[in-house]
């Protein structure tokens, strides 16, 4: 059974920086890309960023690009997301999501149960 | 970058009814559109991928048509438990673009 755990949220000020991370297990995490997609209160899904299954190939949406980096050990059959310089607007709930194959572009059929985030003084 | 717009933003269907969510790509994006459902205080879970292929274990009163610009979801027959949000996402290229959303709810 594909299981994908995220932590790592919580409350951080404006600029400061936050780690999350996504403990997957159920299937061969070195063969499958992930990607951490976002949900403002209210609000739709936003794509945040994609990791091929590798890890040598990296996109980021431009929202996050230059403040964020997606990262994956598997080792440790982990992903991460370093978050840097956080604004008020990337509060949100983030979620770990495994793609549907190694190929970085192509749709997630699996999703954790998400970990919030909060940026606020 | 190309951006995808969903319509209605919602609607409202009695059961038994007939849905049609559309999706329209800015650009073309051959086939590669995924469709999927949040239902309230949950995480989405993917119903279509490729336009049209049915995700394993999802009803097959859902089906998915398009290519190129123009998608959509429809539901043959509205259920109770089919109350949800529902997302298209393209995947030709990143970035990974969501479309809006469309809120299903019963009539």
């Amino acid at each position: 059974e594909v299981q994908l755990v995220e932590s790592g949220g919580g409350l951080v000020e404006p600029g400061g920086s936050l780690s999350l991370s996504c403990a997957a297990s159920g299937f061969i995490f070195s063969s499958y890309a992930m990607s951490w997609v976002r949900q403002a209160p209210g609000k739709g899904l936003e794509w945040v960023s994609s990791i091929s299954g590798g890890g040598n190939i990296t996109y980021y949406a431009d929202s996050v690009k230059g403040r964020f980096t997606i990262s994956r050990d598997t080792s440790k059959n982990t992903l991460y997301l370093q978050m840097n310089t956080l604004r008020a607007e990337d509060t949100a709930v983030y979620y770990c999501s495994k793609v549907r194959s190694e190929v970085v572009v192509a749709a997630s059929n699996y999703w954790g149960q998400g970990t919030p985030v909060t940026v606020s003084s | 970058d190309i951006q995808m717009t969903q319509s209605p933003s919602s609607l409202s269907a009695s059961v038994g009814d007939r849905v049609t969510i559309t999706c329209r790509a800015s650009q073309g994006i051959s086939n590669y559109l995924a469709w999927y459902q949040q239902k309230p205080g949950k995480v989405p879970k993917l119903l279509i991928y490729g336009a049209s292929t049915l995700q394993s274990g999802v009803p097959s009163r859902f089906s998915g048509s398009g290519s190129g610009t123009d998608f959509t979801l429809t539901i043959s027959s509205l259920q109770p438990e089919d109350v949800a949000s529902y997302y298209c996402q393209k995947y030709n290229t990143a970035p990974l673009t969501f479309g809006g959303g469309t809120k299903v709810e019963i009539k």
